[in-house]
């Protein structure tokens, strides 16, 4: 069975830090990668994606490809309180092909303190 | 451009009974997923619609069925509700399939 790992946490930082958040995969066929904000009561907002080794950044958010390790994580500088939310991570098969089923990890619950 | 919508919001729904849920995806996707939402099991693939055809399908009973319209927008249904299909039901579309937007959900509750 596919499977995508993430620590639970809770994983709380000070206001201003930067939150570090971890996620393996099983599947090493496994070509794209996201990561998605849920806040309590919500649904998920994609806030980044990534396709190739390597790092990607967008305003305060990096995320950080490994698929030799099959691991990829999501870097947040200068954490605000506004960024307390459920991180999913989400593994697909597809990349220019047509299977996108996105398999999710249970999320990583963080709270930054102000 | 505006977001994915869904309706309805909440429905209560009494077992045995059947329940259609609807998704119009963001404007020019043509790309339409649906997932469940559990706290036990968390978000799990029910199954993908492109261009009215269904092209990857999960793990779920043949009670979950789908369907995508000429407009893109896409329905799911679940014949004979068991209490266990309670859940958040989040329908996402993406102009391929690769980066996929989620609208709010159906909160689905089986008395």
């Amino acid at each position: 069975q596919k499977e995508v790992e993430q620590n639970s946490g809770p994983l709380s930082v000070p206001e201003g830090a930067i939150a570090s958040l971890n996620c393996t995969y099983s599947d090493r066929g496994s070509q794209s990668f996201f990561w998605y904000r849920q806040y309590s009561g919500k649904s998920p907002e994609l806030i980044m994606f990534i396709y190739s080794n390597g790092d990607k950044e967008d305003g305060r958010f990096t995320a950080q490809l490994n698929k030799a390790s099959q691991y990829v994580s999501l870097l947040i500088r200068d954490s605000q309180p506004s960024d307390s939310a459920t991180y999913l991570c989400a593994v697909s098969p597809g990349s220019g092909g047509s299977n996108y089923k996105l398999t999710f990890g249970k999320g990583t619950l963080l709270t930054v303190n102000p | 451009k505006a977001g994915v919508t869904q309706t309805p919001r909440y429905l209560i729904k009494t077992r045995g009974q059947q329940v259609t849920l609807s998704c119009s995806p963001i404007s020019g996707h043509r790309s339409v997923s649906w997932y469940q939402q559990t706290p036990g099991q968390g978000l799990q693939f029910l199954f993908e619609y492109f261009s009215e055809t269904q092209r990857n399908k999960g793990n779920f009973p043949g009670r979950f069925s789908g369907r995508q319209f000429s407009n893109s927008r896409s329905e799911m249904n679940v014949s004979t509700l068991e209490l266990g299909d309670s859940a958040l039901y989040l329908c996402a579309s993406s102009p391929r399939g690769s980066e996929q937007y989620f609208g709010p959900g159906t909160r689905l509750t089986v008395t």
